[in-house]
């Protein structure tokens, strides 16, 4: 079957750095992004990797392993409005996007 | 034009009613997505027309009726749903649908209540 695994919440500080990891085991490979979604609002795309390596955006960079199945968010400079779920999702060999269940990350001042 | 529009934001309806939910994009996609999704949960793929077809349907019960009368609308027919289709309801859009980057833009969503 496919999979992907996120942890399901995560607390930092305000101004700190925080990596949210994603593990995955799917038909195929076609790229994997990561989306922002702020309770009750719909998800906004940050990142796609589909080759090995960093992408660095601004505060936000994704990271990506493809021997390993693996890919983190790294957030920096965390502010207050950066609470919310992270969706991390696969590209199959079929074209599909296979969802992570999200990790909540709560910011505490 | 960068978005997605859907309406109504928000629905309350019994399980004898018919109603609609709309979608609008003006990005050129020529591809559309319904997903529906349930509190702390990942979106789950209802639907995706394509050029105007409906290239997949993910199983979905026959109460939910797609049509996408043009390339810029899509829309969601709603009929004798139960109580647990209570969920918030996305509609997205991309470039096209079997590209590898293909970025999904996602409207504001419809809450949908079936009482």
């Amino acid at each position: 079957g496919q999979n992907i695994d996120q942890p399901t919440e995560m607390t930092a500080t305000e101004g700190a750095i925080v990596q949210i990891n994603c593990t995955y085991q799917t038909s195929g490979f076609n790229g994997l992004f990561w989306y922002q979604q702020h309770a009750g609002e719909a998800p906004t795309f940050l990142s796609y990797n589909v080759l090995d390596g960093l992408e660095e955006k601004g505060r936000f960079s994704s990271f990506l392993s493809r021997s390993k199945g693996y890919s983190y968010l790294l957030l920096k400079e965390l502010q207050m409005k950066d609470s919310a779920s992270y969706l991390c999702a696969v590209r199959d060999s079929n074209y599909q996007l296979i969802w992570g269940a999200g990790t909540k990350l709560i910011i505490k001042p | 034009d960068t978005e997605v529009t859907q309406t109504p934001k928000h629905l309350v309806m019994g399980m004898t009613n018919k109603k609609s939910l709309k979608c609008e994009q003006h990005m050129g996609h020529r591809a559309m997505y319904w997903y529906k999704q349930k509190a702390k949960k990942p979106p789950e793929l209802m639907f995706v027309y394509s050029y105007e077809k409906l290239s997949i349907n993910e199983s979905v019960p026959s109460r939910f009726s797609p049509e996408c009368p043009n390339s810029s609308l899509l829309n969601l027919h709603l009929h004798a749903l139960q109580p647990e289709d209570s969920a918030l309801y996305l509609c997205a859009s991309s470039q096209d649908e079997g590209v590898g980057a293909n970025v999904l833009t996602f409207g504001a969503g419809s809450r949908l209540t079936v009482l």
